[in-house]
């Protein structure tokens, strides 16, 4: 079945710190890959994708994802983090057996950046 | 700046009563999904649509029902509203492309519905 996992519930980090925000993922086929964010009472934001290329994703924000074919694993980074940071953060993958109109979520991560 | 307006941000409603959330694109966007977003649970797909008058069922459709009568338009349907029902509901559109897969999808600010 296809599905993503991210395990952690809440992730914790002090401003300046590098963060990394784990997913998983199981899917038939190549995989297409999304992270998406959502701030406080806000819809989500779309802030980088896996499609095909490089494994090192660059996207908003100073975000960046690594794709590791082996671990299926697509972890969110970002170098230094910032308390503007603070949000729930979700990791997708595109359902490609339904013609790519899915995608499957996970259940979330939120990073709390603290001054 | 593109945008997907859904037009209740908060509802309170009774049991029975029937819920329509409404959602408009001006993207000109093939494709609309309504989600249900729960502490815990992620995103679940309620319906899509992938053309005006077409919907498709998504991993839980049980107690909602959808209308699509024109492109940018996408309605959800809670006929008679239940308190497992309350949630944060979110309104995304896509457009249909030759590489589908890799389009993103866009959201709405979400409609969070309590139902008492």
């Amino acid at each position: 079945a296809q599905s993503v996992a991210q395990p952690e519930d809440q992730v914790n980090v002090a401003e300046g710190n590098p963060l990394t925000v784990k997913c998983t993922y199981s899917v038939s086929g190549n995989p297409y890959l999304f992270w998406y964010v959502q701030y406080p009472n806000r819809g989500l934001q779309f802030l980088l994708k896996y499609i095909t290329g490089d494994n090192l994703v660059k996207g908003s924000y100073g975000f960046e994802a690594e794709f590791n074919k082996s671990q299926t694993s697509f972890h969110l980074k970002k170098p230094s983090a910032l308390v503007s940071d603070s949000a729930l953060y979700f990791c997708a993958v595109r359902d490609m057996r339904t013609g790519g109109f899915k995608t499957i979520f996970g259940a979330g991560t939120r990073l709390f950046v603290k001054a | 700046d593109v945008k997907v307006t859904q037009s209740s941000r908060y509802l309170v409603k009774r049991t029975g009563e029937k819920v329509f959330l409404e959602c408009v694109q001006d993207m000109d966007h093939e494709n609309m999904f309504w989600y249900r977003q729960d502490p815990g649970l992620g995103l679940r797909l309620i319906y899509f649509s992938y053309d005006v008058k077409m919907k498709e069922k998504g991993d839980i459709p049980e107690g909602y029902s959808v209308s699509r009568e024109k492109k940018e338009r996408f309605s959800l349907i809670l006929e008679s509203a239940s308190t497992n029902q309350t949630s944060m509901y979110l309104c995304a559109s896509t457009t249909e492309g030759h590489h589908s897969g890799a389009n993103v999808l866009t959201f709405g600010a979400g409609s969070r519905l309590t139902v008492l």
